[in-house]
């Protein structure tokens, strides 16, 4: 399996722009999980989905955030307007069950530059 | 709350030899599972090993081990016989039993020097 894939792998933009990151989690897993990562607050759940349906988005920051799960091989975290704030790397993460010892794993992330 | 402390935000260690790297947690939860991953440069988080709470016996996975003292409420990492590969951020990681929330910590930074 060629494990979670995130597209791109970087990505600048300037403040106001729309921007879509993408995810395809493994292959059988019903669990997937959105994280931001910023050297202030380090690793912060923004979102997970089970089975495809949202079922905690208490982490997406504010209404410029969005994210959906329109099938189960594929993902995206959407922001819109973007701000330099916004500049962090975002991880998408998937799982067997969500559960007990069941590990995460981890796509290779997204570098965000909002200038 | 819930909270994971690394106290330790950068290390450095000889290749070849040993270091350990501490974590600490903070829950009322008996039930729980304790998580060690690493990331490397290439920024992807891997795990590198667990422990189930209720479990004494401390988790070995080749190099990689841990010394859990549940009555501590401490989890720290050892690694023996350092590599260049093994520089990375490590962070520890707590989740509830019955839960899919990782509680992260912030992170130990580890440099293995030639």
């Amino acid at each position: 399996d060629a494990g979670v894939i995130q597209s791109p792998r970087h990505e600048v933009t300037e403040m106001g722009q729309e921007v879509t990151l993408r995810c395809k989690p493994i292959s059988g897993h019903n669990s997937l999980f959105w994280y931001r990562q910023t050297m202030m607050r380090g690793l912060e759940l923004l979102i997970y989905f089970n089975n495809n349906v949202p079922i905690d988005d208490s982490g997406m920051p504010e209404d410029r955030f969005s994210a959906k799960m329109p099938n189960a091989s594929f993902s995206t975290l959407k922001i819109q307007p973007s701000e330099p704030r916004d500049s962090a790397v975002y991880f998408c993460a998937s799982s067997l069950g969500s559960g007990g010892y069941n590990e995460q794993f981890f796509g290779p992330g997204t570098r965000l530059t909002v200038l | 709350a819930q909270t994971v402390t690394q106290s330790q935000p950068e290390m450095s260690v000889q290749e070849a030899e040993t270091v350990t790297l501490s974590c600490t947690y903070d829950t009322s939860e008996s039930n729980y599972y304790l998580f060690w991953y690493k990331q490397p440069p290439s920024r992807q988080m891997i795990l590198v090993i667990r422990q189930e709470a209720y479990k004494q016996q401390n988790a070995t996975e080749n190099r990689f081990s841990v010394n859990f003292q549940k009555a501590a409420k401490s989890f720290s990492l050892k690694i023996s016989d350092s590599q260049l590969g093994d520089t990375a951020m490590y962070f520890c990681a707590f989740k509830p039993s019955g839960t899919y929330k990782y509680i992260f910590g912030t992170g130990t930074r580890l440099k293995v020097l030639a």
